[in-house]
């Protein structure tokens, strides 16, 4: 079946750089596409999202972008902080109005001091 | 505004038992979502739905069901539990929306079968 996985299970990086988290789909009828940040004991927390008509897509430290050419999204957290310390997850959305998302297995985002 | 909330959050439960957990939505909330979380399959669509109905459902066996009541709580069942069922279950409330979508998760519940 089609799933959505990420390319790295563990990043590092010092406090104040930027990270890159990357996700690879293969789902061509997924129309939109989230990411989450789930720390432990927490259930998934809402970041960005981004639908398949767009590339690029930013919030308050956060971009995310879309290439459909290669069916790859990427998150990147300007300014890394302690507290961005979790795991990540892309989740892509095929199912049209209903609301069932297809989860990546998460990379964990460990911020150095 | 009060985020989704389950019940209970841990729960300890026997081979062959039976199981009802149960998620209340982000007020205004009608769209209800459930997961399964494990180390081994990650996170895994369960079943959605809307204004009292089953909109979709996940690749899981009968012994999984659902239900959501007029209020947009939600609880969801699983009979005759086996070791595997063993996970964090997260429900997502979501508003319905024409465009993109937030779905809001809760803390989950923690299901241990022995």
């Amino acid at each position: 079946g089609e799933s959505v996985g990420l390319h790295l299970p563990t990043l590092s990086v010092q406090e104040g750089d930027n990270s890159i988290i990357n996700c690879a789909y293969s789902n061509s009828a997924s129309d939109y596409f989230i990411w989450y940040k789930q720390e432990s004991g927490k259930g998934p927390q809402f970041i960005i999202d981004i639908r398949s008509n767009m590339d690029k897509r930013q919030g308050q430290r956060v971009t995310v972008l879309l290439n459909k050419t290669v069916k790859h999204l990427s998150l990147q957290i300007a300014a890394t902080q302690p507290g961005d310390s979790a795991v990540y997850f892309c989740a892509e959305d095929s199912s049209g109005s209903a609301r069932q998302l297809t989860f990546g297995s998460g990379t964990q985002l460990t911020v150095l001091p | 505004k009060a985020g989704v909330t389950q019940t209970p959050r841990y729960l300890i439960k026997t081979r062959g038992q039976q199981v009802t957990l149960s998620c209340s939505p982000i007020s205004g909330h009608r769209s209800v979502s459930w997961y399964q979380q494990t180390p081994g399959q990650g996170l895994q669509f369960l079943f959605e739905y809307f204004s009292e109905t089953q909109r979709n459902k996940g690749n899981f066996p009968g012994r999984f069901s659902g239900r959501q009541f007029s209020n947009s709580r939600s609880e969801m069942n699983v009979s005759t539990l086996e070791l595997g069922d063993s996970a964090l279950y997260l429900c997502a409330s979501s508003l319905q929306t024409g465009g993109g979508y937030e779905q809001y998760f809760g803390p989950g519940t923690r299901l241990t079968v022995t």
